[in-house]
């Protein structure tokens, strides 16, 4: 089945600097890979995704990009603000399947 | 709030006791998926299902688990004789469902469950 690596576990960067947190996947089946941010207490919510037949995909600060041959993706945070501070989870899906999340990393900004 | 309803928001129970998770999901949708969270971890995936046929269920998901989605809209999750070991957040997530068409799956805010 599917394994989802994540690093890293945790991420500390100062106000206005970026951010990237990368992936790994094992099944070259997968063909979605969401990133969902999750907020102290609050539910998992969907930042941005993108499917396999895309290299990149950008929404204002942030960015997602996939390397099909590589089995990796990445998320990019740009000009940082503290409210992009929380846990970030990658995730993989392959079809109609389930989806198969990364352990998750905490992103701290540093005002 | 027309997102995915979970309740209750929080349960404490006796080892031993049996504890039952409801969850609504978005109207129409018609994939609804259980995952467990524990601390510091990403969700792991329980079981789901597509209407009210249970199309998968993880290893994870012992014999004291069971989960129903009798009318193929709100689905239940019972686990019948807790272990402290059961102790995280059950989080119920849907999603409109095409099998050629992958579509985001929104989640509820969770059940934490706590076992003493």
């Amino acid at each position: 089945g599917e394994n989802v690596e994540q690093h890293p576990s945790t991420l500390s960067v100062q106000e206005g600097d970026s951010a990237v947190i990368k992936c790994t996947y094992s099944d070259s089946a997968s063909n979605y890979f969401p990133w969902y941010k999750q907020e102290l207490g609050k539910r998992p919510q969907l930042i941005i995704d993108i499917r396999s037949n895309v290299g990149e995909k950008k929404d204002q600060r942030i960015a997602v990009t996939l390397n099909k041959t590589a089995k990796h993706f990445s998320l990019h945070i740009t000009e940082t603000q503290p409210e992009d501070s929380a846990v970030y989870f990658c995730a993989a899906r392959q079809g109609a399947q389930k989806l198969v999340f990364g352990q998750g990393t905490r992103l701290t900004i540093n005002p | 709030d027309t997102g995915v309803s979970q309740n209750p928001r929080h349960k404490i129970t006796k080892r031993g006791q049996n504890v039952t998770f409801r969850c609504d999901p978005i109207s129409e949708h018609n994939r609804l998926y259980w995952y467990r969270q524990t601390l510091g971890q990403g969700p792991e995936f329980l079981t789901y299902f597509q209407n009210e046929a249970q199309l998968e269920k993880s290893r994870l998901l012992s014999d004291r688990f069971s989960a129903e989605r009798p009318k193929g809209s709100f689905s239940t999750l019972e686990i019948q004789r807790t272990e402290q070991g059961d102790s995280a957040m059950y989080l119920c997530a849907s999603r409109h469902g095409f099998e050629t068409v992958n579509t985001e799956a929104f989640f509820g805010q969770g059940t934490r469950l706590t076992v003493v």
